[in-house]
């Protein structure tokens, strides 16, 4: 089976600008959730989505979108990004047959440079 | 939620066995206990996950105290490629959280050759 994929690998924007990254999960895997990792705050939880549906949010701005489409894959857009938006992104799937032994599996991530 | 407290770093010589320990004082009964770990440059990766007794797999060993209170993830042979950090992560059992996976700071390990 194919792993996680995301695209782009690395983008560099500049402030104020809008960025769109994408995320592939496994073949058959239903959840799709979402990480910003930085040096300051570690990994931080961004949203999920199943059956494209978001089922839970973490504690960042409205700037922070996402969305799933029917096939799984799932986007997520930085709207009026700021130079702290710079972090990798990190994209995980899961078959959510059972939440407490769901095993999560990371993408490579989307490393953003803002300037 | 429940957190958990683990040591910024360790180091470990290559083929030794390494404890890598977690505390989770406030831990509830629903709370499973998961470890994954970040390789340089990749992803988070699922190590294992146990609830109250000791859990072997292919990569490692987790030993869970009996009060649950604080567990240990044991590599028992160390190698170059086990140098990463170490997240141990408490997911309730309720299922209330989904898939959310709440990242401590986690302890870096570092592997001597």
């Amino acid at each position: 089976k194919a792993g996680v994929t995301q695209t782009p690998r690395y983008l560099i924007k500049t402030r104020g600008q809008q960025v769109t990254l994408s995320c592939s999960p496994i073949s058959g895997h239903r959840s799709v959730s979402w990480y910003q990792q930085t040096p300051g705050q570690g990994l931080q939880f961004l949203f999920e989505y199943f059956s494209e549906t978001q089922r839970n949010k973490g504690n960042f701005p409205g700037r922070f979108s996402g969305r799933q489409f029917s096939n799984s894959r799932s986007e997520m857009n930085v709207s009026t990004l700021e130079l702290g938006d710079s972090a990798l992104y990190l994209c995980a799937s899961s078959s959510r047959t059972s939440a407490t032994t769901d095993t999560q599996y990371f993408g490579p991530g989307t490393r953003l440079t803002v300037l | 939620d429940a957190k958990t407290t683990q040591p910024n770093s360790m180091e470990s010589n290559e083929e030794e066995p390494v404890h890598l320990p977690c505390n989770h004082s406030t831990i509830s009964g629903t709370d499973y206990i998961h470890w994954y770990r970040q390789l340089p440059s990749q992803g988070p990766e699922y190590v294992i996950h146990g609830l109250t007794s000791n859990v072997n797999n292919r990569m490692a060993s987790l030993a869970i105290a009996e009060d649950r209170k604080s567990s240990t993830l044991i590599l028992h042979r160390a190698t170059l490629r086990d140098a990463a950090v170490y997240y141990c992560i408490l997911r309730d059992a309720r299922g209330n959280a989904g898939n959310m996976l709440t990242f401590g700071g986690g302890t870096r390990l570092m592997v001597k050759p």
